[in-house]
Parts: structure tokens; C-alpha cells; sequence
């Protein structure tokens, strides 16, 4: 059971370009979400999906968007690269809405705007 | 809107001495509340997670967490500490009545096992 896999591991983006950070998990959760991580400020949501077609934004959307083609994948678009982009991502699931499942993280993307 | 506080930007310990990583949160209604450790260039791993009932909660590698409704507190516990505990840990927050929010999390606390 592989959980919830993000790539790439690592990426250095030139300043205006665009990319995309996959994400699969194969537990057949309804509910993922990308967050992303900086120095001081802990883990703050950036779109969010409670299921396949279903999307919305979280507390810092501004700069990526996302799709839910299907249940099993959730990938963030970046759309034109700033440097305060630089960040660590990580995609996260759970079963459902209920607010006592536990939420399962991938390994993260370092993610280094120049 | 819920929040989380940690307290302590880093908390060092001699190993073999019990630790404890402050946590206090502010949330509407019952809350759902979680810990995670972050060991250097990985992802976030679950330790435990209060919903109802034991006050006392007990989780991965030996840690537990004691929930304290009265003083808003969710203070991460273990008896002995290892130098293998150093890394990085957060509590969270997840609100009542349907979590699509996901998760609050505190700023972090960098816990140092000293040999």
C-alpha cells in the first residue's frame, strides 16, 4: 500500500514558468488537499476536494489551481512562477469529511523559485 | 475560526528525561485534535489524535498526549526521551461538524534529544 505519493521530490523553477506537482494516493479517500510549508508559519491549505469533480480553496489559493479528474489523483498547477512560491508542498488525504479521520501526508515537494 | 498555539520554537531534553511539547488551541465546539512528527526531508507522520472520550491518548513510539478541555490544551508526552525523537513536531486542529477545511496547524516545535 504506497498511501499518498507526491513528485516530483525536488524541482528549481525559473521565475514565470508554469508546472505541475502530482499527487495519487490509492486508499480510495474522498478528501485530499495540498498544503504548503515555510519556515515559522507551520502547514497552510491551499485547495482542497471532498471528491472527484469537487474542489475548493483553502487559506492560500492565490497563485495555483487544481483539478479531480478522479478520485485517485489531485495535482497542483502552478501557473506562473513567483519566488514567494518557494516553499515545501505536501498532498494529503482521508477518508472523509468526518472531522475524526486522521489525515495521511505525502513525502513533499521542495519547490525553489529563481 | 480555529487556531493553534505552540509555544516553544524548539524544547531540548537529555535523553532518558520525560518531555513534553506545550499545544494549545482555540476552536468552536468540541475539537479534533492531532500531532505529527516531521523527521528532516520527509513528510508529515501521524503519532495520535484526540476525538472523544480518555482524556489520556496514546500514540506511535511510546508518545502519549494528555487533552485538557478546561485550559485548551494538548500537551505532547513521552516518559523517556531518545535521541531519535529529534525532529520536528506539530498539533493541529480540526473543526467540528465536518472537517473540509482540513487542518489548523501550530507553528512547530523542533524537540532536541541531547545524549
Amino acid at each position: 500500500n504506497a498511501g499518498v505519493t507526491q513528485t516530483p521530490k525536488f524541482q528549481v523553477l525559473k521565475t514565470g514558468q508554469s508546472m505541475t506537482l502530482q499527487c495519487a494516493q490509492d486508499m480510495n479517500h474522498e478528501y485530499m488537499s495540498w498544503y504548503r510549508q515555510d519556515p515559522g508559519m507551520g502547514l497552510r491549505l491551499i485547495h482542497y476536494s471532498v471528491g472527484a469533480g469537487i474542489t475548493d480553496q483553502g487559506e492560500v489559493p492565490n497563485g495555483y489551481n487544481v483539478s479531480r479528474s478522479t478520485t485517485e489523483d489531485f495535482p497542483l498547477r502552478l501557473l506562473s512562477a513567483a519566488p514567494s512560491q518557494t516553499s515545501v508542498y505536501f498532498c494529503a488525504s482521508s477518508p472523509s469529511l468526518i472531522s475524526g479521520n486522521t489525515i495521511y501526508f505525502g513525502e513533499g515537494s521542495w519547490l525553489t523559485v529563481v | 475560526a480555529q487556531s493553534v498555539a505552540q509555544p516553544e520554537d524548539q524544547v531540548n531534553v537529555a535523553e532518558g528525561n520525560p518531555l513534553t511539547v506545550k499545544c494549545t488551541y482555540s476552536v468552536s465546539g468540541n475539537p479534533y485534535l492531532f500531532w505529527y512528527v516531521q523527521y528532516p526531508n520527509r513528510g508529515l507522520q501521524f503519532l495520535l489524535k484526540y476525538i472523544t472520550g480518555d482524556n489520556l491518548v496514546k500514540g506511535s513510539y511510546g508518545f502519549e498526549a494528555e487533552f485538557n478541555k478546561s485550559q485548551t490544551s494538548f500537551h505532547l508526552k513521552k516518559p523517556s526521551a531518545l535521541v531519535s525523537d529529534s525532529a520536528l513536531y506539530f498539533c493541529a486542529v480540526r473543526a467540528p461538524g465536518g472537517g473540509a477545511d482540513g487542518l489548523t496547524f501550530g507553528k512547530g516545535t523542533h524537540l532536541i534529544i541531547q545524549p
